[in-house]
C-alpha cells in the first residue's frame, strides 16, 4: 500500500514558469512532509518541509502549500532555472515512526 | 549543516565477492541510521535501519544475511553486500538521523555498486 502519492511523474517546464508537483497521502498520523531534490548520481537534499499546522511555507523560489483536510500537500517552483532540473521526492513521516514514506518520485526538466 | 560522507562513490566487483560501503556522519551523532536502495527511476526502497550498538532491522523481502550492517559507533555505518550477484547491482544511500532533532535527517551522496 502506498502511503504517499505523488504526481506526476514527470514534468517538463520551460525556464520562467512555475513547476506544481503534487502529493497525498494516507495516514493521518503522518507530522512532517518534506520535500527532497535529488541530482543524478547524488543522495537526495532536503528543500523545504512542512508540518500540518501550518498551510504554507515559502523559502525562496520554492513554496509548499499543505491541506490538512484534503490530505494533500505540493511544491511550486517559481522562475524555475534549467539548474532546477532534477528529481523531486515527497516524503511524510510520524506516526510514532522514525521512517520517512517517499512519493515516487517526479523528474522535472526545465527548458530554456 | 550536517554531512554524512558515503564512501565509496561508485564500486565495480565480481560476481561471488563482497564489497564494503561506508556511510559517516562527520559533525554530529547519528544515533539512527538508515540505508536505502534506489533502481533507476525510481523512488528510495528502505532495506534496513539500525540504531548504534544494536542489531539492524531489516524490512520485509530484504536478506539480512546478505545485506550486512553494522553501526558501530554513532558516527559510522557500515553495509556490507556479501557474496554479490549482478542483480545486486543499484544505487545504495544512507542517510542518518541527528538525534535530539526529531526530524533531522540527512542522506550521503550514494553509492552506485556495479557487480559482474
Amino acid at each position: 500500500q502506498q502511503q504517499v502519492k505523488q504526481s506526476p511523474q514527470s514534468l517538463i517546464v520551460q525556464k520562467g514558469g512555475i513547476s506544481i508537483i503534487n502529493c497525498a497521502y494516507e495516514n493521518t498520523a503522518f507530522d512532517y512532509f518534506p520535500w527532497y531534490q535529488q541530482f543524478p548520481g547524488k543522495g537526495p537534499a532536503l528543500l523545504i518541509a512542512i508540518r500540518p499546522d501550518v498551510s504554507e511555507k515559502k523559502e525562496g523560489r520554492f513554496t509548499i502549500s499543505f491541506n490538512k483536510s484534503a490530505k494533500q500537500f505540493s511544491l511550486h517552483i517559481m522562475d524555475s532555472q534549467p539548474g532546477d532540473s532534477a528529481t523531486y521526492f515527497c516524503a511524510a513521516i510520524g506516526a510514532g515512526s522514525y521512517q520517512l514514506t517517499f512519493g515516487k518520485g517526479t523528474k522535472l526538466s526545465v527548458i530554456p | 549543516g550536517a554531512v554524512v560522507s558515503q564512501h565509496p562513490s561508485w564500486v565495480i566487483c565480481k560476481s561471488g565477492t563482497s564489497v564494503k560501503i561506508e556511510c559517516r556522519s562527520l559533525d554530529f551523532q547519528a544515533t539512527t541510521m538508515f540505508w536505502y536502495r534506489q533502481f533507476p527511476k525510481q523512488s528510495l526502497m528502505l532495506m534496513a535501519t539500525s540504531n548504534e550498538g544494536s542489531k539492524a532491522t531489516y524490512e520485509q523481502g530484504v536478506e539480512k544475511d546478505k545485506f550486512l550492517i553494522n553501526h558501530a559507533s554513532l558516527t559510522l555505518s557500515t553495509l556490507t553486500v556479501t557474496s554479490a550477484h549482478p542483480e545486486d547491482s543499484s544505487f545504495y544511500i544512507c542517510s542518518a538521523r541527528e538525534a535530539p532533532i526529531l526530524y533531522g535527517y540527512t542522506f550521503g551522496s550514494g553509492t552506485r555498486l556495479t557487480v559482474v
